[in-house]
């Protein structure tokens, strides 16, 4: 199996930076996701990773080190409408998308 | 154009009931799933359509899980005998190519059915 360990909660101050780690045991797989969830919506993607290394969209960047066995999320300029969950997932060799915990970020003014 | 769509949005069951939820994948997307998500936790899946083909039902919890997409388009999650345990998020995703066919095809995900079991 996979295990994805996220952190439970971050709180940010609006303009600021937040990195929100995501690390996981595999043997192998096709690429890492990560998705946004607002409370009580669907989650909508943000970005994904297949090789090691920073994927930059925006306001949004996702980081990639295989042989490390870890990921991060940074979200710069916080906006108050970025308090949500953060979901990563990992899509596995047989293509299975296997999500983490979530990470609540709380924006505050 | 129109995303993928879920109804209901809430149902409530009393426990020993049979419940059907719906799902309306985006037009002409071959590939759907069905995840079930507890409080504070991630998306589990739950099944996979490719087409009117169900290709992976390994993550359905028990017998008491059923999923069909007799047309390839629209999907239904039936469950039966509900217990509390079932009580959860159940989501619908839908992506345009097959799921095995080695691209990073992203899901895009309905907001979901929200399952109390009483």
């Amino acid at each position: 199996g996979q295990n994805i360990d996220q952190p439970t909660e971050m709180t940010a101050t609006e303009g600021a930076i937040v990195q929100i780690n995501c690390t996981y045991q595999t043997s192998g797989f096709n690429g890492l996701f990560w998705y946004q969830q607002h409370a009580g919506e669907a989650p909508t993607f943000l970005s994904y990773n297949v090789l090691d290394g920073l994927e930059e969209k925006g306001r949004f960047s996702s980081f990639l080190s295989r042989s490390k066995g870890y990921s991060y999320l940074l979200l710069k300029e916080l906006q108050m409408k970025d308090s949500a969950s953060y979901l990563c997932a990992l899509l596995s060799n047989d293509y299975k998308l296997s999500f983490g915990a979530g990470t609540t970020v709380t924006v505050r003014a | 154009g129109a995303g993928v769509s879920q109804s209901p949005r809430y149902k409530v069951a009393k426990r020993g009931q049979d419940v059907a939820l719906r799902c309306d994948p985006i037009s002409g997307h071959v590939s759907l799933f069905w995840y079930q998500q507890a409080l504070g936790q991630g998306p589990e899946f739950l099944t996979y359509f490719q087409n009117e083909a169900q290709l992976d039902k390994s993550g359905l919890p028990s017998d008491r899980f059923f999923a069909e997409r007799p047309e390839g388009s629209v999907s239904t999650l039936k469950i039966q005998r509900t217990q509390q345990e079932d009580s959860a998020v159940y989501l619908c995703a839908s992506s345009l190519t097959p799921w095995t066919s080695g691209g990073l095809d992203e899901q895009f995900f309905g907001p979901g059915t929200r399952l109390t079991v009483l």
